[in-house]
């Protein structure tokens, strides 16, 4: 069962910062926050992950709320080839295993 | 960086016969592996959890006598649709945990077709 509520879709133009909103209210202290992302037909793409801080690399930055119950996916220069469908997902253990369970994620079209 | 090979990248079968798919970890030993499903203008549905040298665990209402599979190494997952039908027709993705970094890494998938 997905954890996490996202828009269905986004739109952005080319060059600016792209900032992909995720709710996961239910979150539990010791739950991950990932964010992939899925290319058609293809499979999904590491983005970035976190726990309790902000965090940043190469591709994007993650802002998570103080109490956990939102993050931003932040891609900071969009361009086109960004324009992809995003995930973002809790990792809970369930029966031992830590799974990766997908939601509706939010298909992100970069325009020119 | 932890890469997964998914073979093969496509694959058209006739109703009642049987495919399987492979799911490599190139670089690294993978313990435990998924198998997930993802039917267009879907999400990714998540099917079973494979472990190493044990049954895997299959997700409600996926059968398992239909999806089998088996993870007899560290490095490779075999998912086999037997006796296909065209309401099989999907695109097929493995994931392999791994034991450092982020943690997950996707193969690139594989579309059946049934036909």
């Amino acid at each position: 069962d997905a954890k996490t509520t996202q828009p269905p879709s986004m739109d952005c133009a080319e060059g600016r910062a792209a900032n992909l909103p995720c709710n996961h209210s239910t979150i539990s202290g010791n739950e991950y926050v990932y964010w992939y992302r899925q290319i058609h037909s293809q499979g999904p793409q590491y983005i970035i992950h976190g726990l309790k801080n902000n965090e940043t690399n190469e591709m994007a930055s993650l802002i998570i709320t103080e109490d956990r119950k939102s993050s931003t996916l932040i891609l900071p220069h969009a361009t086109l080839r960004d324009t992809a469908v995003y995930y973002c997902i809790v990792r809970v253990p369930i029966q031992g295993a830590q799974k990766l369970v997908f939601g509706q994620g939010t298909r992100l079209t970069i325009n020119p | 960086g932890a890469v997964v090979s998914q073979h093969p990248s496509w694959v058209i079968c006739k109703s009642g016969t049987s495919v399987k798919i492979e799911c490599r970890s190139l670089d690294f030993q993978a313990t435990t592996m998924f198998w997930y499903r993802q039917f267009p203008k879907q999400s990714l549905m998540l099917m079973a959890t494979s472990n190493e040298g044990s049954k895997a665990t299959y997700e409600q209402g996926v059968e398992k006598d239909k999806f089998l599979i088996n993870h007899a190494s560290l490095t490779l997952s075999t998912l086999t649709v037997t006796s296909a039908h065209p309401e099989d027709s999907s695109f097929y993705i493995c994931s392999a945990r791994t034991s450092g970094g982020h943690g997950y890494t996707f193969g690139s998938g594989t579309r059946l077709t049934v036909v």
